[in-house]
C-alpha cells in the first residue's frame, strides 16, 4: 500500500466514548500532521510531529491526544468529545518540517480522512 | 485580515473555458505556495506547488505567483466537468513552517 492511509474512514461515537484514529504513511517522510476540517471553515492544523517529536500544538483541547510512536504512524486519541468536534479529520505527511526553508521537501500529502460524528 | 483569502464562489464556467482561481496572502515572507483540489467528501489532492515569481505550467494547469502583490493564482485551461471541485490555496508561513489554508473556491464546470 502506498501514500497516506487512515482508519477508520467513518466513526460515530457518543460523548462518553474513547476512540482512536490511526494514520500511516508509506512515503518515508519524517513529519506528520493532524488537521481538522469543519464545514465552511478552512483546514485547521491541530498537531505537528517532526522526527517523532511534537513541534506544534495549536491550542487544541485536551480531549484530543496525539501519539507518534514512529515516523510512519500517527494516532489521535479521542475522549469525552463534544458534538461540535464532528468534522473530517485529516492526516498529512511531508518529507521534512523545516521552519524557514522552501523547496519540495515541505510538500504535504493528505490521507483520505476520517469522518467523525459525535452524538 | 485572514492570512490566506479566497473567494468561496461558486465559480461557474462552461466546459472548455479557462477557469481562473485567485488567492491572496498576508505573510510577506512566505516562500512556498500550493494548490490542492478537493472533491466533495474526499481529502485534498496536491495539484501544483510554486516557489518563485512567475508562471509554472503542468498540463492544463498553470500556477502564477506574484510575491510583490502577495497573490497566487491557478488557471485551468480547457475546463472539464471532472474539474468541478473545491480548490484550496495553501501558503507556508515563513516563521513557523505551518501550512495555512484558505477557505477554498468551489468551481463548477458546466457541460
Amino acid at each position: 500500500e502506498t501514500g497516506v492511509t487512515q482508519t477508520p474512514r467513518h466513526l460515530v461515537m457518543g460523548m462518553t466514548n474513547k476512540k482512536s484514529l490511526k494514520c500511516e504513511q508509506h512515503l518515508g517522510h519524517n513529519a506528520m500532521y493532524w488537521y481538522k476540517q469543519s464545514a465552511k471553515k478552512p483546514l485547521e492544523l491541530m498537531f505537528v510531529y517532526s522526527l517523532e517529536e511534537r513541534v506544534e500544538n495549536n491550542s487544541v483541547p485536551s480531549r484530543f491526544s496525539p501519539e507518534c510512536p514512529n515516523s510512519s504512524h500517527l494516532f489521535l486519541h479521542l475522549h469525552t468529545l463534544q458534538p461540535e468536534d464532528s468534522a473530517l479529520y485529516l492526516c498529512a505527511s511531508s518529507q521534512l518540517f523545516n521552519v524557514g526553508t522552501s523547496g519540495r521537501r515541505d510538500t504535504q500529502y493528505f490521507g483520505p480522512g476520517t469522518r467523525l460524528t459525535v452524538l | 485580515q485572514k492570512e490566506v483569502e479566497q473567494n468561496s464562489g461558486p465559480l461557474s464556467v462552461p466546459e472548455g473555458a479557462i477557469a481562473s482561481l485567485n488567492c491572496t496572502y498576508s505573510d510577506r515572507g512566505s516562500q512556498s505556495f500550493f494548490w490542492y483540489r478537493q472533491y466533495s467528501g474526499k481529502s485534498p489532492e496536491l495539484i501544483m506547488s510554486i516557489y518563485s515569481n512567475g508562471d509554472k505550467e503542468d498540463g492544463r494547469f498553470t500556477a502564477q505567483l506574484n510575491k510583490a502583490s502577495q497573490y497566487v493564482s491557478l488557471l485551468i485551461r480547457d475546463s472539464q466537468p471532472s474539474d468541478s471541485a473545491t480548490y484550496l490555496c495553501a501558503v507556508m508561513n515563513s516563521n513557523t513552517g505551518k501550512l495555512i489554508f484558505g477557505q477554498g473556491t468551489t468551481l463548477q464546470v458546466k457541460p
